[in-house]
Order: C-alpha cells, then structure tokens, then sequence
C-alpha cells in the first residue's frame, strides 16, 4: 500500500497569503497525484488532478506540483471560503489519501 | 447534473450486515469507475472500495477486504456495498464517489452527501 504523509498538518494563515501544502507518498506514484478539499459538512471537491492540472470549475489561485514522490499545493493568495481540510489522493495502485491538512485563519 | 444519492446507512450491531446504494444520475453510468470512501466523525477520508466500468477489475481497502463486497448494475445506474461482519471502527460517512475514467485508478471528480454507518451494540 502506498502511504502519503501531509505536511504541516494544520496551517495557520491570513486571507491575502499564500499557502504552501506538502504531500510525500512512501513510493513513487508518478504524477497520478490529486488535491481535494473538504468544508465543514460537506464532501470532499476535486481541485487538482494529475499533479499539476486544475479541475473543472477551480480558480486559477490554485495550482499542483511535483511528480515522483513530493507534490505541492500552492494557494496563491487565500480568500475567506479557502479555509478548509486539504487531503491530497495517489491513484498509481488503486487509491489511498493523505491524513489531511487543516488550513485555518491566523 | 451529475448526482449521486446514497441510501441504505443506520443503527446496527457489531457482526451484522448492512447493504448500502448509490443512484447515479447526470451522466453515462457505464462509462465510469465508482469507488466508495467513508470518513469516520472527525477523521481523514478512507478509500474503502472501487469497480471498474464493466465489473472487471475490484479492488479492496485491506481494512474491509473479505468482508465487503462492492458491485453495479448499469442498468439501473446503481452502485452497491454490501457490508458484512461490521465492526466498531466501520461506523463511518459513506460516501459514493464517481471515477473520472473507466478503470479503477482514477481521480473522483463528484461525490454524493454521504450517508451514515453507526456500528453499536
């Protein structure tokens, strides 16, 4: 089983900001990475797919990194409904997610 | 529109069975993957299960494998798991989520609301 291990693991910053999220994955999943994010009681929305590529609807103020084993999620400057959980999502052997980063207003 | 509505979640005891049920809508049913993940309360997400297009390729968290058994039917734009020997820690969010492709190594690209397992004697 591939393991992906999200860093930090909550992240304390300011609307206007950029935000930096880390993923590591314990063997190479090329680049068949995804992001999603998560608000209070709702589920998850694809953002990134395929490490690098924005999803259906996402502004442009996101955007994917990486390939191998460490990918970036990088939100270039935060807006107020950006603050949420983060997982990020391996498909190179059927499917597993990171333990999540919670993104919260400093 | 793409929907996806879960069913079939509630109350029951440690050993028993439970069958849980997707209804997909919006889009070519039998041209995707449908996967099943579940979030314990307060918990990260947890890939439980995945079925390709034509039923030909299954995989299995190793959490539920020999006690889960997910399945289709693409003539009734239906997705299903059945659960047996539930445990505790299977009380869960279950969410059915759709497959951007047919195989089943895909990002999901729409997810249902969930619906909900409580496993207690």
């Amino acid at each position: 089983e591939i393991v992906l291990t999200q860093s930090p693991a909550t992240l304390s910053l300011s609307p206007g900001e950029r935000a930096t999220l880390s993923c590591r994955a314990s063997q190479s999943v090329s680049s068949y990475l995804a992001w999603y994010q998560q608000k209070p009681g709702q589920a998850p929305r694809l953002l990134i797919y395929d490490a690098s590529n924005r999803a259906t609807g996402i502004p442009a103020r996101f955007s994917g990194s990486g390939s191998g084993t460490d990918f970036t999620l990088t939100i270039s400057s935060l807006e107020p409904e950006d603050f949420a959980v983060y997982y990020c999502q391996q498909r190179s052997n059927f499917i597993t997610f990171g333990q999540g980063t919670r993104l919260e207003i400093k | 529109e793409v929907q996806l509505v879960e069913s079939g979640g509630g109350l029951v005891q440690p050993g028993r069975s439970l069958r849980l049920s997707c209804a997909a809508s919006g889009f070519t049913f039998d041209d995707y993957a449908m996967h099943w993940v579940r979030q314990a309360p307060g918990k990260g997400l947890e890939w439980v299960s995945g079925i390709s297009w034509n039923s030909g390729s299954i995989g299995y968290a190793d959490s539920v494998k020999g006690r889960f058994t997910i399945s289709r039917d693409n003539a009734k734009n239906s997705l299903y798991l059945q659960m047996n020997s539930l445990r505790a820690e299977d009380t869960a969010l279950y969410y059915c989520a759709k497959g951007d492709c047919s195989s089943t190594s895909c990002p999901l690209d729409y997810w249902g609301q969930g619906t909900l397992v409580t496993v207690s004697s």
